[in-house]
């Protein structure tokens, strides 16, 4: 299957600074990449859907100013969460649509985030 | 909106034994699709197999296999001759026209040996 990678794979920072994740599509072009959230023990939550050269469709509820989302080519989509809070900490998520008419899905490895 | 429930948060299940796992959803529309995923401890989402909601065949990966209800809004998974490596976390998801994904809040399956 299709592959998608990101980095970090766990970062730490402290109150105040930014972070930015990255996610790659690496064997299949991606026009459409999705970001969850996800907190210890519970399900994955939709925050972004990312397309490539225009701008991110947020979640209700989600801050689009503090979780900024980039889809600048076909395999990289970035995440940057803004002058960070000990709250944002959580695993970040991302998948990567591969295919058109009936589509798959494919996931990242995930990004733990912890702000000190 | 869609709503994806999975009522079991947890499932335990004997080495080799086959066990089955919740799904229902909420949707008023006709056409979509259905996922189970399986989340190992490394966190890595991995896809268990997909339903198309216009096929009436339930369907089926190795030892792995659905019972697609779609009057009912059900979506069970269930999995044959159990391995210790099946242990994880299964979520169920539901794919609309709008493609976002929802997920359900997740069975957590153990198997013992």
């Amino acid at each position: 299957g299709a592959v998608v990678s990101q980095h970090p794979s766990w970062v730490i920072c402290k109150s105040g600074t930014s972070v930015k994740i990255e996610c790659r599509s690496l064997d299949f072009q991606a026009t459409t990449m999705f970001w969850y959230r996800q907190f210890p023990k519970q399900s994955l939550m939709l925050m972004a859907t990312s397309n490539e050269g225009s701008k991110a469709t947020y979640e209700q509820g989600v801050e689009k100013d503090k979780f900024l989302i980039n889809h600048a080519s076909l395999t990289l989509s970035t995440l940057t969460v803004t002058s960070a809070h000990p709250e944002d900490s959580s695993f970040y998520i991302c998948s990567a649509k591969e295919g058109g008419g009936v589509w798959t899905q494919y996931f990242g490895p995930g990004t733990r985030l912890t702000v000190l | 909106a869609q709503t994806v429930t999975q009522s079991q948060p947890e499932m335990s299940v004997q080495e080799a034994e086959t066990v089955t796992l919740s799904c229902t959803y909420d949707t008023s529309e006709s056409d979509y699709y259905l996922f189970w995923y399986k989340q190992p401890p490394s966190r890595q989402m991995i896809l268990v197999i997909r339903q198309e909601a216009y096929k009436q065949q339930n369907a089926t990966e190795n030892r792995f296999s659905v019972n697609f209800q779609k009057a009912a809004k059900s979506f069970s998974l269930k999995i044959s001759d159990s391995q210790l490596g099946d242990a994880a976390m299964y979520f169920c998801a539901y794919r609309g026209n709008n493609n976002d994904m929802r997920f359900g809040a997740g069975t957590r399956l153990t198997v013992k040996p």
